[in-house]
C-alpha cells in the first residue's frame, strides 16, 4: 500500500529566504515520487521527479528534492525563494511496479511568500 | 515537455444535464489516462483510470453510472458527468501517460470547471 504525507498544510517565507516543503511516504514498492505545482487557477505543472536514479533530483525553477530511503523523504527545497513561487504545491507517490501505476496525492502546502 | 488539453476550460450547466468534458493528449500518444476531481483547497482525488480500448477503472466511491468515462482512442478520453446535480460542481482534472515510457510521469491537462445550477 502507498501513501504520501504533506506535513504542513501552509508555510510562508520571505523572499530570497529558504523553502522546505516536507513530505514522508509509505510504498511497497520502489516508489517514483513527484512534486507539482499548481498556481491558482492553473493546471498542475510538474516540478521534478524521482525514478530510483540520483537520490539529488534537480527541478525547475530551482527547486530540487532529495530522496532520502532511510527516513522515507522527499522534502522539496528551495534556496531562495521568489515571490512567483507562491502557490500549493503537491508530493506525488506513484510505483513501477504495476501496469495500473497507482497514483496517490498528498494533501497540498500552500506556499506563501512575504515581501 | 508533453500537452494536455482538456475543452471546456468551464462549463456551467443546469441540474438534471449531462456534461462530458475531454482529455486530449496533444504530442504523444496516451495509453492510460486519468480523470481527477478537486474541490476547492483541496488536494486530487483519483476518481477512475482510463486505459484505451478498455473499460475504466473507477476508484472506491465514484459512481461509475454517473461519470461515464470512454477513452476510445490513444489521444482522447471523455469524462460525461450525467444527470449533473450541485453537489457535482467541482474542478475536474485529467492526466496521461505517456506510451512506452519508462517512468509513469503524468502531464496534467489545466482543469475544467463545472458549475451546476
Amino acid at each position: 500500500a502507498q501513501s504520501v504525507t504533506q506535513l504542513d498544510s501552509h508555510v510562508s517565507v520571505s523572499e530570497g529566504t529558504p523553502v522546505l516543503l516536507r513530505c514522508n511516504y509509505s510504498s511497497s514498492y520502489s516508489p517514483s515520487l513527484f512534486w507539482y505545482v499548481q498556481h491558482p487557477n492553473k493546471g498542475l505543472q510538474l516540478l521534478l521527479k524521482y525514478t530510483s536514479a540520483a537520490t539529488l533530483v534537480k527541478g525547475i525553477n530551482g527547486f530540487e528534492a532529495e530522496f532520502k530511503k532511510s527516513e522515507t523523504s522527499f522534502h522539496l527545497t528551495k534556496p531562495s525563494a521568489h515571490m512567483s513561487d507562491a502557490a500549493e504545491y503537491f508530493c506525488v507517490v506513484s510505483d513501477l511496479v504495476s501496469s495500473a501505476s497507482k497514483i496517490i496525492f498528498g494533501s497540498g502546502t500552500r506556499l506563501s511568500i512575504r515581501p | 515537455g508533453a500537452v494536455v488539453s482538456q475543452h471546456p476550460s468551464w462549463v456551467i450547466c443546469k441540474s438534471g444535464t449531462s456534461v462530458k468534458i475531454e482529455c486530449r493528449s496533444l504530442d504523444f500518444q496516451a495509453t492510460t489516462m486519468f480523470w481527477y476531481r478537486q474541490f476547492p483547497k483541496q488536494s486530487l482525488m483519483l476518481m477512475a483510470t482510463s486505459n484505451e480500448g478498455s473499460k475504466a477503472t473507477y476508484e472506491q466511491g465514484v459512481e461509475k453510472d454517473k461519470f461515464l468515462i470512454n477513452h476510445a482512442s490513444l489521444t482522447l478520453s471523455t469524462l460525461t458527468v450525467t444527470s449533473a446535480h450541485p453537489e457535482d460542481s467541482s474542478f475536474y482534472i485529467c492526466s496521461a501517460i505517456s506510451r512506452g515510457g519508462l517512468t509513469d510521469t503524468q502531464y496534467f491537462g489545466p482543469g475544467t470547471r463545472l458549475t451546476v445550477l
